[in-house]
């Protein structure tokens, strides 16, 4: 089944603790992408990816990292986590236009 | 640049009611446009796009939108909604051509009461 997976799905954690989201695709995409949702924001976009090695910044880059080594994952790094980032996100893939997107991923920084 | 407006922050409507959720857009390029749903505690679920050709595009679950360039709006509509269409609807659009971002509206939930 063609999927876009996230862990973990859940994640409380405190201030100043480094941790990593992980995504992964097995569509063989080209294109991936980190979202934040907000509410009353909807979403906007963290980081993207175009390729193996290739990573910009989104609208909302601060506080955030990511890698891109093999085609498939495309983790989140906070390596400083902040209240402010607690938020849910979403991973994304897509070929062209289209995106695809994970289950998200619920984060709580107290 | 690109902008999203969803008209309705909140949508109340009861059981087979039709509804209308608002989307109007800013761009100074040709976009292609989107709506995605959120069923609770899901992620996003595209519900239909317009690329081009036929301004009015029908999606999954019985929704269709219109595609209005002269006043850049890209309502979604369906005659007769269910309880199961409960869920948050988001407006989106990307530059066409290919890869890019999505920029979203801040969504429209949707109620539907029985």
């Amino acid at each position: 089944e063609a999927q876009v997976t996230q862990n973990p799905r859940y994640l409380i954690t405190v201030t100043g603790k480094k941790l990593t989201v992980t995504c992964s695709q097995n569509m063989n995409h080209e294109y991936m992408s980190w979202y934040r949702q907000d509410p009353g924001l909807g979403l906007r976009q963290i980081y993207y990816s175009m390729n193996v090695e290739v990573t910009d910044k989104g609208d909302v880059p601060e506080g955030y990292k990511v890698s891109r080594k093999e085609k498939r994952n495309f983790p989140l790094i906070l390596e400083s986590p902040s209240p402010n980032q607690t938020s849910l996100y979403f991973c994304a893939s897509s070929l062209s236009y289209e995106q695809y997107f994970g289950p998200g991923t619920r984060l709580t920084v107290t | 640049a690109q902008s999203v407006t969803q008209l309705d922050s909140q949508v109340p409507v009861f059981e087979e009611a039709p509804v209308e959720l608002r989307c109007n857009y800013s761009s100074s390029v040709s976009v292609y446009l989107f709506w995605y749903v959120q069923y609770p505690n899901q992620g996003l679920q595209l519900l239909l796009k317009y690329l081009s050709g036929s301004t009015l595009v029908k999606g999954i679950n019985g929704f269709e939108a219109e595609f209005n360039k002269s006043q850049t709006s890209f309502h979604l509509r369906k005659p007769s909604v269910h309880i199961s269409d409960t869920a948050e609807y988001f407006c989106a659009v990307t530059p066409s051509g290919g890869y890019n971002k999505l920029i979203f509206g801040a969504g429209t939930r949707l109620a539907v009461h029985p």
